[in-house]
């Protein structure tokens, strides 16, 4: 089975904090994901990267980075952490080899307060 | 653009109710259709898949049909238990988008005994 880890299920950081959220895969997947989850909004899509180094922009990419280094793990940064990022954190990974529609797995999501 | 509508929940059952949970796309071609679950504290998980219109996606008593005419994904199960409480997502993906998936809302379901 693919597994998909955050390194934190549950954080608290303060506004202005430099804030980092972790994802790892273990199954040489090429496509990683990060989505931010939030009440009646459903999950948006923050960046995602298609291999080592590369990225795109999601759908809400604003007062986020994200740093791709090696194939397995795709950091999620917040420059300057401000209240209105407080959610819910979930990254997921996906093979685009063979047929395009491979799901994506997900990690169990971090829950990201700031204060 | 390409949107997916799910119904607004919260949908509350009794133990053993038949279920339908509404799902309608919006898309400029033929995308793939998912229906994720997300139980209380974890991550979301695949429930099942629909490639084609008129493709049934089926798992753990769970139905879904692709339905190109009406643009509809509707989930539907003929006996809800209370271990099925949770929050489902209606998804679709295009080709060549790297995966790419567009979620709806989701809607929560809890069951009772």
């Amino acid at each position: 089975d693919v597994k998909v880890t955050q390194s934190s299920r549950y954080l608290v950081k303060r506004t202005g904090e430099k804030v980092f959220l972790e994802c790892v895969q273990d199954m040489d997947h090429e496509n990683m994901f990060w989505y931010r989850q939030d009440p009646g909004l459903g999950l948006r899509l923050i960046y995602f990267s298609y291999d080592v180094k590369m990225k795109e922009k999601g759908d809400i990419p604003e007062g986020y980075s994200v740093s791709r280094e090696k194939k397995e793990r795709f950091s999620l940064i917040l420059e300057s952490a401000s209240t209105n990022q407080t959610s819910m954190y979930l990254c997921a990974s996906s093979d685009p080899r063979g047929v395009y529609n491979q799901p994506q797995h997900f990690g169990d999501g971090t829950r990201l307060s700031i204060l | 653009g390409n949107s997916v509508t799910q119904m607004e929940g919260p949908v509350t059952l009794s133990e053993e109710a038949f279920l339908t949970i509404n799902c309608t796309y919006t898309a400029t071609g033929y995308p793939s259709l998912f229906w994720y679950v997300q139980y209380p504290g974890e991550g979301l998980q695949l429930l099942l898949k629909a490639t084609k219109a008129d493709d049934k996606g089926s798992n753990k008593g769970f139905e879904a049909t692709y339905r190109k005419e009406t643009t509809s994904f509707h989930l539907e199960k003929g006996s809800v238990q209370v271990s099925d409480s949770a929050v489902y997502f209606c998804a679709l993906v295009f080709s060549g988008g790297y995966n790419k998936l567009i979620f709806g809302a989701g809607t929560r379901l809890a069951v009772h005994p």
